[in-house]
C-alpha cells in the first residue's frame, strides 16, 4: 500500500522557519513528482511547489506566493521529501499535503504526468505571535 | 495562470437525486501530444485530505463508484453523481494539471436537501 506520512508542523512567529518532512512508503520514490499543497483554515487548495522525478534530476517549481522562500528537496536513501520553509507570514498558515503526482511513459517513452492520487494525511502549520 | 471556476459554490439535493458540479478553465487543458483533457475532480470529507475521483477529465479512480463520471466540452467541464447517496456529502474541487502553477476551483459544497 502506498502511504505518504507529514511530520514537522507546529506554531511558528512570524519571521521563523520551519521543515515538513514527508515519508513515502510502498513506492519507488525516485520514478514519481511530488508535490506539496497547502489549505488555509476554512480555505480552498493552494498548489505549493514540485519535485519532479530523478529522470528529470529532481528539478523544482514554485508558487509565486513561495518562491524565495520555500525550498522542496529529498533524500533518496529515506524515501522523503521536505519542505523547507523560512520567512513564514501569517498567510502561510494551513494543513500541508504531501502528494503523489501519477504518471505513465507511453510506447515511445515519454513521461506523462497525472493527476494528485496520492495524499499523506498533512500537517497543521500555524504562523502566530 | 490558469483560472478554474466552479458552480456553483453550494449545492443540495435530496437523496437519490442527480448533483451537477460545473467547472470552467480560463484557457485549454487538452495536451496535444496525447489528446487528452488535464482535468482532475476531487472530494474532501471534512477533517481528511482530498481524494481523486475523476482524471482526464472522465476516467474514474480505481474503486470510485460508477455514479461518479466526469465529462468535459472545451474549456467546460462537468461531474455528476447520477444517485446522491449520504455519503457523497463533501466538498468538490476541480483543478487542472496541464500546466504550473497547477490550480485548482474554488470548491463546491454538496449538501443533502
Amino acid at each position: 500500500e502506498v502511504q505518504l506520512v507529514e511530520s514537522g508542523g507546529g506554531l511558528v512567529q512570524p519571521g521563523g522557519s520551519l521543515r515538513l518532512s514527508c515519508a513515502a512508503s510502498g513506492l519507488t520514490f525516485s520514478d514519481h513528482y511530488m508535490d506539496w499543497v497547502r489549505q488555509a483554515p476554512g480555505k480552498g487548495l493552494e498548489w505549493v511547489g514540485r519535485s519532479r522525478n530523478k529522470a528529470n534530476s529532481y528539478t523544482t517549481e514554485y508558487a509565486a506566493s513561495v518562491k524565495g522562500r520555500f525550498t522542496i528537496s529529498r533524500d533518496e536513501s529515506k524515501n522523503s521529501l521536505y519542505l523547507h520553509m523560512n520567512s513564514l507570514k501569517s498567510e502561510d498558515t494551513a494543513v500541508y499535503y504531501c502528494v503523489r503526482v501519477g504518471g505513465y511513459y507511453d510506447s515511445s517513452g515519454h513521461y506523462y504526468i497525472d493527476a494528485f492520487d496520492i495524499w499523506g494525511q498533512g500537517t497543521m502549520v500555524t504562523v502566530s505571535s | 495562470d490558469i483560472v478554474m471556476t466552479q458552480s456553483p459554490d453550494s449545492l443540495a439535493v435530496s437523496l437519490g437525486e442527480r448533483a451537477t458540479v460545473n467547472c470552467k478553465s480560463s484557457q485549454s487543458v487538452l495536451y496535444s501530444s496525447n489528446n487528452k483533457n488535464y482535468l482532475a475532480w476531487y472530494q474532501q470529507k471534512p477533517g481528511q485530505p482530498p481524494k481523486l475521483l475523476i482524471y482526464w477529465a472522465s476516467t474514474r479512480e480505481s474503486g470510485v463508484p460508477d455514479r461518479f463520471s466526469g465529462s468535459a466540452s472545451g474549456t467546460d467541464f462537468t461531474l455528476t453523481i447520477s444517485s446522491l447517496q449520504a455519503e457523497d456529502v463533501a466538498v468538490y474541487y476541480c483543478q487542472q494539471y496541464y500546466s504550473t502553477p497547477l490550480t485548482f476551483g474554488q470548491g463546491t459544497k454538496l449538501e443533502i436537501k
